[in-house]
């Protein structure tokens, strides 16, 4: 198994408030990625990265931030959280150098926002 | 527009019967990847096969089996002589390069297999 951790595995927060969610990996895989799943709409992409420091939106980008300081982290962050961002939240691992392109995924986080 | 479309929202099937899932993508790329994934009920996303848009071979890993067929943008996968741990929801995926290379899903189809 892909060696990739979430933290945490389950928020409750309320409208307003920050949130940063955490994405460790210990592969040392180029690319990262964030996306939620809701009922009906499978899983969306909200951001990715290729590199530290280097990130860019997905279709599902509006009110979050993301940032790769290190190769082994991917931070989301929800600056003021709202219902609408209740849903699980996935962070995905991929090391295309390699011409492998499948994205392993983490364990997800639950999160609610009240 | 890249799309995948898993028409099947729901099945149920008792114990010991074939199942076909069905996956439908869209994309002009000539060079793409197909992803099928199961999510248990307990949440966690798990990798099952991974297929080329250059590679039409059908494959077989146990009870498991997928078709690809490029000329009706296809990928179903069966499972044969299902159990009761097959139960989970199956989501279909299409990997595109543009962007960066990102994962498209379908909306998933819950698979009930009761005993």
């Amino acid at each position: 198994d892909a060696g990739i951790t979430q933290s945490p595995r389950h928020k409750v927060t309320e409208t307003g408030t920050p949130v940063t969610l955490r994405c460790h990996q210990t592969e040392n895989h180029r690319y990262m990625y964030w996306y939620r799943q809701d009922p009906g709409h499978g899983l969306r992409l909200i951001h990715y990265s290729y590199g530290v420091k280097d990130t860019d939106k997905g279709e599902v980008s509006d009110g979050y931030s993301v940032s790769r300081s290190k190769t082994e982290d991917f931070l989301l962050t929800l600056e003021s959280a709202t219902s609408s961002q209740t849903s699980v939240y996935f962070c995905a691992i991929s090391d295309q150098g390699t011409g492998t392109d499948t994205q392993y995924f983490g364990p997800g986080t639950r999160l609610t926002v009240l | 527009a890249q799309k995948v479309t898993q028409a099947q929202t729901e099945i149920s099937v008792v114990e010991k019967e074939d199942v076909t899932l069905d996956c439908v993508y869209e994309t002009r790329d000539t060079t793409y990847y197909l992803f099928w994934y199961k999510q248990p009920p307990s949440g966690e996303l798990v990798f099952l096969i991974r297929r080329n848009s250059f590679d039409e071979q059908n494959e077989i890993s146990g009870r498991y089996s997928w078709n690809f067929q490029k000329s009706t943008s296809s990928f179903n996968f069966t499972i044969t002589a299902s159990q009761v741990v097959d139960s989970a929801v199956y989501f279909c995926a299409l990997f595109v390069y543009n962007q960066g290379g990102k994962l498209i899903f379908g909306q998933g189809t819950e698979l009930s297999v009761k005993p």
